[in-house]
């Protein structure tokens, strides 16, 4: 198993531009979360999805969107990109709920840059 | 609203002393508490999860407990290896869907040769 997949790993986007991130993960895990993380800081979270077609905002959704056809995918769109969207950004999924199995499993992230 | 502090956020030590980790939470109604670690450019990676106050697991060096307030991670006499940035990260028994968690600001461990 791969577990959780990002790409790219690294990009510069001017300003305005737009641009999507990939994610998939191979566990058949139904929940699917995408995270920013700023330097010396935790991880804050930006939507996050139950199962395909169902997803909602999490703290910071502004100038965010995204969707889920499929059980493995959940990209992640900049429509409009600005400096403070420069971060590195996390996928992670879960299964469905209970005991152990809410546990989050991260992929490796994508570095952003915005200029 | 939910709400996690770490400390201290950075942690300097010599290989083989020992030291710990202090994770205080907020939270209406807690559903588990999670340690990660993240080494740097990687994603985190699961470490433990807390259900309840007086729980306390164990991972080679580490070992993490629960009160009803805060958590510790203790590191017993670490190796170099074991420098990392180490998360905590709560989860809310309100929540209604999502199993949604809010992570601390991190606390950064250095252990020199």
């Amino acid at each position: 198993n791969a577990g959780v997949t990002q790409t790219p790993k690294f990009r510069i986007l001017k300003i305005g531009q737009s641009m999507t991130l990939q994610c998939t993960q191979d566990m058949n895990h139904n929940y699917m979360y995408w995270y920013r993380q700023d330097p010396g800081m935790g991880l804050k979270l930006i939507y996050y999805s139950v199962g395909a077609g169902i997803t909602d905002k999490g703290e910071v959704p502004n100038g965010y969107n995204v969707s889920r056809s499929t059980t493995e995918d959940f990209p992640l769109r900049l429509e409009l990109a600005a400096p403070s969207q420069t971060s590195v950004y996390f996928c992670a999924s879960s299964p469905h709920a209970g005991g152990t199995q809410e546990t989050q499993y991260f992929g490796p992230g994508t570095r952003l840059l915005v200029l | 609203e939910d709400q996690v502090t770490q400390s201290p956020e950075a942690l300097r030590l010599q290989e083989g002393e020992s030291s710990s980790l202090n994770c205080s939470y907020t939270v209406s109604g807690l559903r588990g508490l999670f340690w990660y670690r993240q080494d740097p450019g990687k994603g985190p990676e699961f470490l433990f999860t807390l259900y309840s106050a007086g729980e306390e697991k164990e991972k080679e060096r580490l070992k993490a407990t629960l009160t009803k307030k805060e958590s510790f991670l203790h590191i017993t006499a670490p190796k170099p290896e074991d420098s990392a940035t180490y998360l905590c990260a709560v989860q809310a028994i309100h929540l209604a869907a999502g199993n949604k968690l809010t992570f601390g600001g991190g606390t950064r461990v250095l252990v020199k040769p």
